[in-house]
């Protein structure tokens, strides 16, 4: 139980367009998902918190209108890179939190590799 | 304000011999701590957590983890390695049982050699 998956697994796109990633718990309800980054070899870091049914909230110095978050149901958040430049290129994973007693925890996407040309 | 600091980031160990994975935390909270993995171009995998139970924590794949308060440390140990253990891990703490915003540690590169 408590699966988390992501799509795409990898996109390549070119500098200006959008990208809509998905994030989908598959076997549970998540009222809470996570958007998180990851640059080679460092470490992730928080970009925001979905929230369903409302807005999401972002860490400082992420850009809410670079990166648009839409948790509009249970099992799936979204995150769209707007005008995607090379600089966005890197590693988006997300997470969801599960209640669950002694299971309970914030359960990882594969993520998604993201490259901008 | 809470926050971890992992004090290798890279560990080299034979195969069959221990690893230690060393975390120290900062937290104005009781904190719960974890320790996930992360093979390569893959998602993260939580290897065991504490949440105010149990000081020593067993996870997954034969590691465990002790959380000792009077030294804000929550380290990763295994008694024998495998190849396969060979991965990122990264230490994290969040506010006691609330699931919520993760901070991870810089994490720590572990190399397994035959």
């Amino acid at each position: 139980g408590a699966v988390v998956s992501q799509h795409p697994s990898w996109v390549i796109c070119k500098s200006g367009t959008s990208v809509k990633i998905e994030c989908r718990s598959l076997d549970f309800q998540a009222t809470t998902m996570f958007w998180y980054r990851q640059f080679p070899k460092q470490s992730l870091m928080l970009m925001a918190t979905s929230n369903e049914g409302s807005k999401a909230t972002y860490e400082q110095g992420v850009e809410k209108d670079k990166f648009l978050i839409n948790h509009a149901s249970l099992t799936l958040s979204t995150l769209t890179v707007t005008s995607a430049h090379p600089e966005d290129s890197s590693f988006y994973i997300c997470s969801a939190r599960y209640f669950a007693g002694a299971q309970g925890g914030q359960y990882f996407g594969p993520g998604t590799r993201l490259l901008v040309l | 304000a809470q926050s971890v600091t992992q004090l290798d980031s890279h560990v080299s160990v034979s195969e069959g011999t221990p690893v230690l994975l060393r975390c120290n935390y900062s937290s104005s909270y009781s904190p719960s701590l974890f320790w996930y993995v992360q093979h390569p171009n893959k998602g993260l995998q939580l290897l065991l957590k504490y949440t105010s139970a149990a000081t020593l924590v067993k996870g997954i794949n034969g590691f465990e983890a002790e959380f000792k308060k009077s030294e804000t440390s929550f380290h990763l140990t295994k008694p024998s390695a495998h190849m396969s253990d060979a991965a990122e891990y990264f230490c994290v703490v969040s506010e006691a049982d609330s699931w919520g915003k993760l901070q991870f540690g810089a994490g720590t590169q572990v190399v397994v050699t035959p």
